[in-house]
């Protein structure tokens, strides 16, 4: 049974280009969630998705992050410009809704802005 | 500003001495709390939570205690393996969320000594 799985595991990239995260979530699940894990800040969430609909995005630094999620299998974190300072390790993480049921992480997304 | 806080980066306990791992957090609304595990190169996994309303919960070796006056919480790991050698985030749930949205730590690293 696949858990939650995150492409590209590993992304390098120079400052000013467009970085596009993808997730797909546990077959099922119906929330979705973005964290950034930096040494500074631990893991801080940047915003979940509930039934495919953005419910809490206070966590996104700025304007130039954007995320999506289209369908229930499928959600993108996208970064444009990209800066050195978003250098960290990305988890996608899904769970069935309902009071704080287990999160399921995925592998993350190493990224890496020159 | 952190509400939920570790002090303590990192951890280092002789192989089969017990490990305690403590986590503060300032928020008097939370009311359900959780540990994660992550080891390297892959994303955090849920080890153990508790309730408010308890103050104790065990599972095989790990236990969580909870103080609620304190506001204090900590993972007691009995007795240490090598495999327990991981960074622990804990992590609480304010219940005026209404939603899954829950509030990580900095973490903890953990190495367990042969």
């Amino acid at each position: 049974d696949a858990g939650v799985i995150q492409s590209p595991r590993h992304e390098v990239t120079e400052m000013g280009q467009e970085v596009t995260l993808r997730c797909k979530p546990i077959s099922g699940h119906n929330s979705l969630f973005w964290y950034r894990q930096t040494m500074m800040r631990g893991l801080e969430l940047l915003i979940y998705f509930n039934n495919n609909v953005p419910i809490d995005d206070s966590g996104m630094p700025e304007d130039r992050f954007s995320a999506k999620m289209p369908n229930a299998s499928f959600s993108t974190l996208k970064i444009q410009p990209s800066e050195p300072r978003d250098s960290a390790v990305y988890f996608c993480a899904s769970t069935l809704a309902g009071t704080y049921n287990e999160q399921f992480f995925g592998p993350g997304t190493r990224l890496t802005v020159l | 500003d952190q509400q939920v806080k570790q002090n303590s980066p990192s951890l280092s306990v002789q192989e089969g001495r017990i490990s305690i791992l403590n986590c503060d957090y300032t928020n008097s609304m939370f009311d359900y709390f959780l540990w994660y595990k992550k080891y390297p190169a892959e994303g955090p996994t849920f080890l153990i939570s508790i309730s408010s309303i308890k103050d104790k919960n065990e599972d095989g070796r790990f236990t969580v205690f909870l103080n609620k006056s304190a506001k204090h919480l900590s993972l007691h790991i009995v007795p240490s393996q090598p495999g327990d050698s991981a960074v622990y985030f804990c992590a609480a749930g304010d219940p005026m969320n209404r939603d899954d949205k829950i509030i990580f730590g900095k973490g903890t690293r953990l190495h367990i000594l042969p």
